[in-house]
Order: C-alpha cells, then structure tokens, then sequence
C-alpha cells in the first residue's frame, strides 16, 4: 500500500541555519504531496503541497520539489528561524484506490534555538 | 464557524466504557475525515467519508471503532469499551472537494486518556 516515510527526529538548529527534512514515498498511482505543521499547542496546517512531478511547492520561506524519480519531496528552509520551531509532516494523496485517503508519515520534531 | 470543530477537547474515562467524539466539519465541505495522533506516532489513518458515498472504513483498527456522518455534516467517532491502548488524540479533518489535490484542514483535536 501507499506510505511516506520521513527522518526521524528530533532535528535541532540554530537561528539562520540551513534545514532539509527528508521525505520519501511509495504509491501505486501518481499522488499529490503535502507538507503540514502543527505549531505547540495548535492543530495541522497545511504548509505547502505539489500535485504533479517537477512541481515546486512553497510557503513562508520552505520548499520542496515533486520528485518522481527519486519518490521524494524534502523540505528545505535556507534559514530558519525560532519560529519555525514545531512538527512537520509530510503526506501524500493517492487516488488509485478509487478514495483518496491522505496517509501521513510519523513527523519530524523541529527546535531552532536562538 | 470558521474551522473544523471537534468535541470534547479532553475526555478521561476509565476501561470499558464507551465514548464519543464529535466533529463539526466546515460548512460546504464534502469529505471529512478522522486519524489517530498516538505520542510518537504520526498520523493514523481511520475512516473518510465523501459525500453520500460509502465510507473507507479500512483504518478502523477494530470492530470496537465505529463512525457516522449525518446529513453530510457532522460526525461521531464512537469507541466501544475503550482499552488503555486507545488513548491518542483523534483528529479530523474535511475538505472541500473530490480529488486528491485539496487540503485538509484539521480540527484541533480530542484528547482521549483511558485509565
């Protein structure tokens, strides 16, 4: 069946460092890609998604790039900030199976110190 | 109202008993759905409702789990003589079309401890 694994965490950085989280997924069809973020203490919000291969999906600095070759969708932030501190979950959405569950992988814990 | 309304936000409850969890989806959208947030864990997939289609019940982990939607709009999870391995957050979600490009806009979640 369709899954997104994604590296574990926690990851810890410092303000104006650079981030990659990395994410890769196995699907039967041709998924859309997302990107959420739960804050502490708020619910999951989208943070940027991709529906086609090549596409590039970006949002408050963050960025990630469909890849299908490599079945991957990291996200990149050039400097984060303390802010940015919360976790992240990639997903994807597959059609294929005539329903279109979005599976989640497991998150990665993000801390930016100042 | 605005977002995705979930209720309630924390339920104690000792083993055995029976719960229920609502959601309240946004107003005009079609699909809605429920995952299992366990410590540590990622996302659990439960059910998804689309419409007046029957749902995709493949995540329920057992015959305990159930979930209704009525009239297209609000949902219940219900959790039968609840186990102490049930206690998560469970979260739903609803979007507002068919397809697979849309997104998901979560509720903040009800906290379920079973003691």
């Amino acid at each position: 069946g369709d899954s997104v694994t994604q590296m574990e965490g926690p990851v810890t950085l410092s303000e104006e460092a650079c981030l990659t989280i990395n994410c890769t997924y196995t699907a039967t069809g041709y998924p859309s890609l997302f990107w959420y973020v739960q804050y502490p203490g708020e619910g999951l919000q989208l943070l940027l998604k991709a529906t086609k291969a090549d596409d590039k999906g970006s949002n408050k600095g963050f960025e990630a790039t469909y890849r299908k070759e490599t079945t991957s969708f990291h996200l990149e932030k050039g400097s984060v900030q303390v802010s940015d501190s919360a976790v992240y979950f990639c997903a994807l959405s597959d059609s294929t199976s005539g329903t279109y569950k979005y599976i989640f992988g497991t998150g990665t814990r993000l801390k930016v110190l100042a | 109202g605005a977002g995705v309304s979930q209720s309630p936000s924390n339920k104690v409850t000792e083993k055995g008993k029976d719960v229920e969890l609502r959601c309240d989806p946004i107003s005009g959208h079609t699909a809605l759905y429920w995952y299992r947030q366990s410590l540590g864990q990622g996302l659990e997939f439960l059910i998804y409702f689309q419409g007046n289609s029957a749902p995709d019940k493949s995540g329920l982990p057992s015959d305990r789990f159930s979930a209704e939607r009525t009239g297209g709009s609000v949902s219940t999870l219900t959790i039968q003589r609840t186990q102490q391995e049930d206690s998560a957050v469970y979260l739903c979600a609803s979007r507002q079309s068919s397809g697979n490009t849309g997104e998901l806009f979560f509720g903040e979640g009800s906290r379920l401890t079973v003691l």
